[in-house]
């Protein structure tokens, strides 16, 4: 069965552009996760979705980041517009109702955005 | 003050050698304890959960202290394929899945 899927894998852009990063869970999959991971900081969660509704989206740094879920088998995080700071792997990380007791969250390979 | 807070290494040990690490939480309503594992380069992967009373998987154990807000990691018989950072992980409601990370120990495993 196919993992997380994201793309692109890798992104390199100029400051002051959108930067649309996308995601697709594992199939039957009714939550899903955007994390951002840097060094200083590790893996930060910025939102996360249920049955493709944001529940908390208390993790996004601020305006200019926004993610949508517009179905079951999709969804984007957009920065617009990047800065350098944004500079990082984002991964998407999905998961099911009947897993919640195990902590067991499903990672995409990540995107590495870099913002130069 | 970071929720989760862990050494970052890099512990580098040789092989067969025993090694512990240690991650602290700051929110003491916390709930729900993992070990995730994350390769150079890769998404981290789910190692083990933690439980209050400790529990063992194959050359691994994890403890729980709540009174002194501590999980611990032992890896015994490093084998070279250890080589990996090792995240601590915590949920803030029983059955929740939105995890807080640490920042992740890094160990190396030398021949």
């Amino acid at each position: 069965d196919a993992g997380v899927i994201q793309s692109p894998r890798h992104e390199v852009t100029e400051m002051g552009q959108e930067v649309t990063l996308r995601c697709k869970p594992i199939s039957g999959h009714d939550y899903l996760f955007w994390y951002r991971q840097t060094m200083m900081r590790g893996l930060e969660l910025l939102i996360y979705f249920n049955n493709n509704v944001p529940i908390d989206d208390s993790g996004m740094p601020e305006d200019r980041f926004s993610a949508k879920m517009p179905n079951a088998s999709f969804s984007t995080l957009k920065i617009q517009p990047s800065e350098p700071r944004d500079s990082a792997v984002y991964f998407c990380a999905s998961s099911w109702t009947g897993a919640k007791n195990t902590g067991e969250l499903f990672f995409g390979e990540g995107s590495r955005l870099t913002v130069l | 003050r970071k929720e989760v807070e862990q050494d970052p290494g890099p512990f580098n040990v040789p092989e067969g050698a025993t090694v512990a690490f240690n991650c602290t939480y700051s929110n003491s309503a916390s709930q729900s304890f993992f070990w995730y594992r994350q390769d150079c380069r890769k998404e981290p992967k789910l190692l083990m959960s933690v439980y209050s009373s400790g529990n063992e998987d194959g050359r691994f154990t994890a403890q729980l202290n709540r009174a002194s807000q501590y999980i611990s990691l032992l890896i015994r018989d490093s084998k070279l394929s250890d080589s990996a950072t090792y995240l601590c992980v915590l949920t803030h409601q029983t059955g929740a899945n939105n995890l807080f990370f640490g920042t992740g120990t890094r160990l190396t495993v030398i021949p």
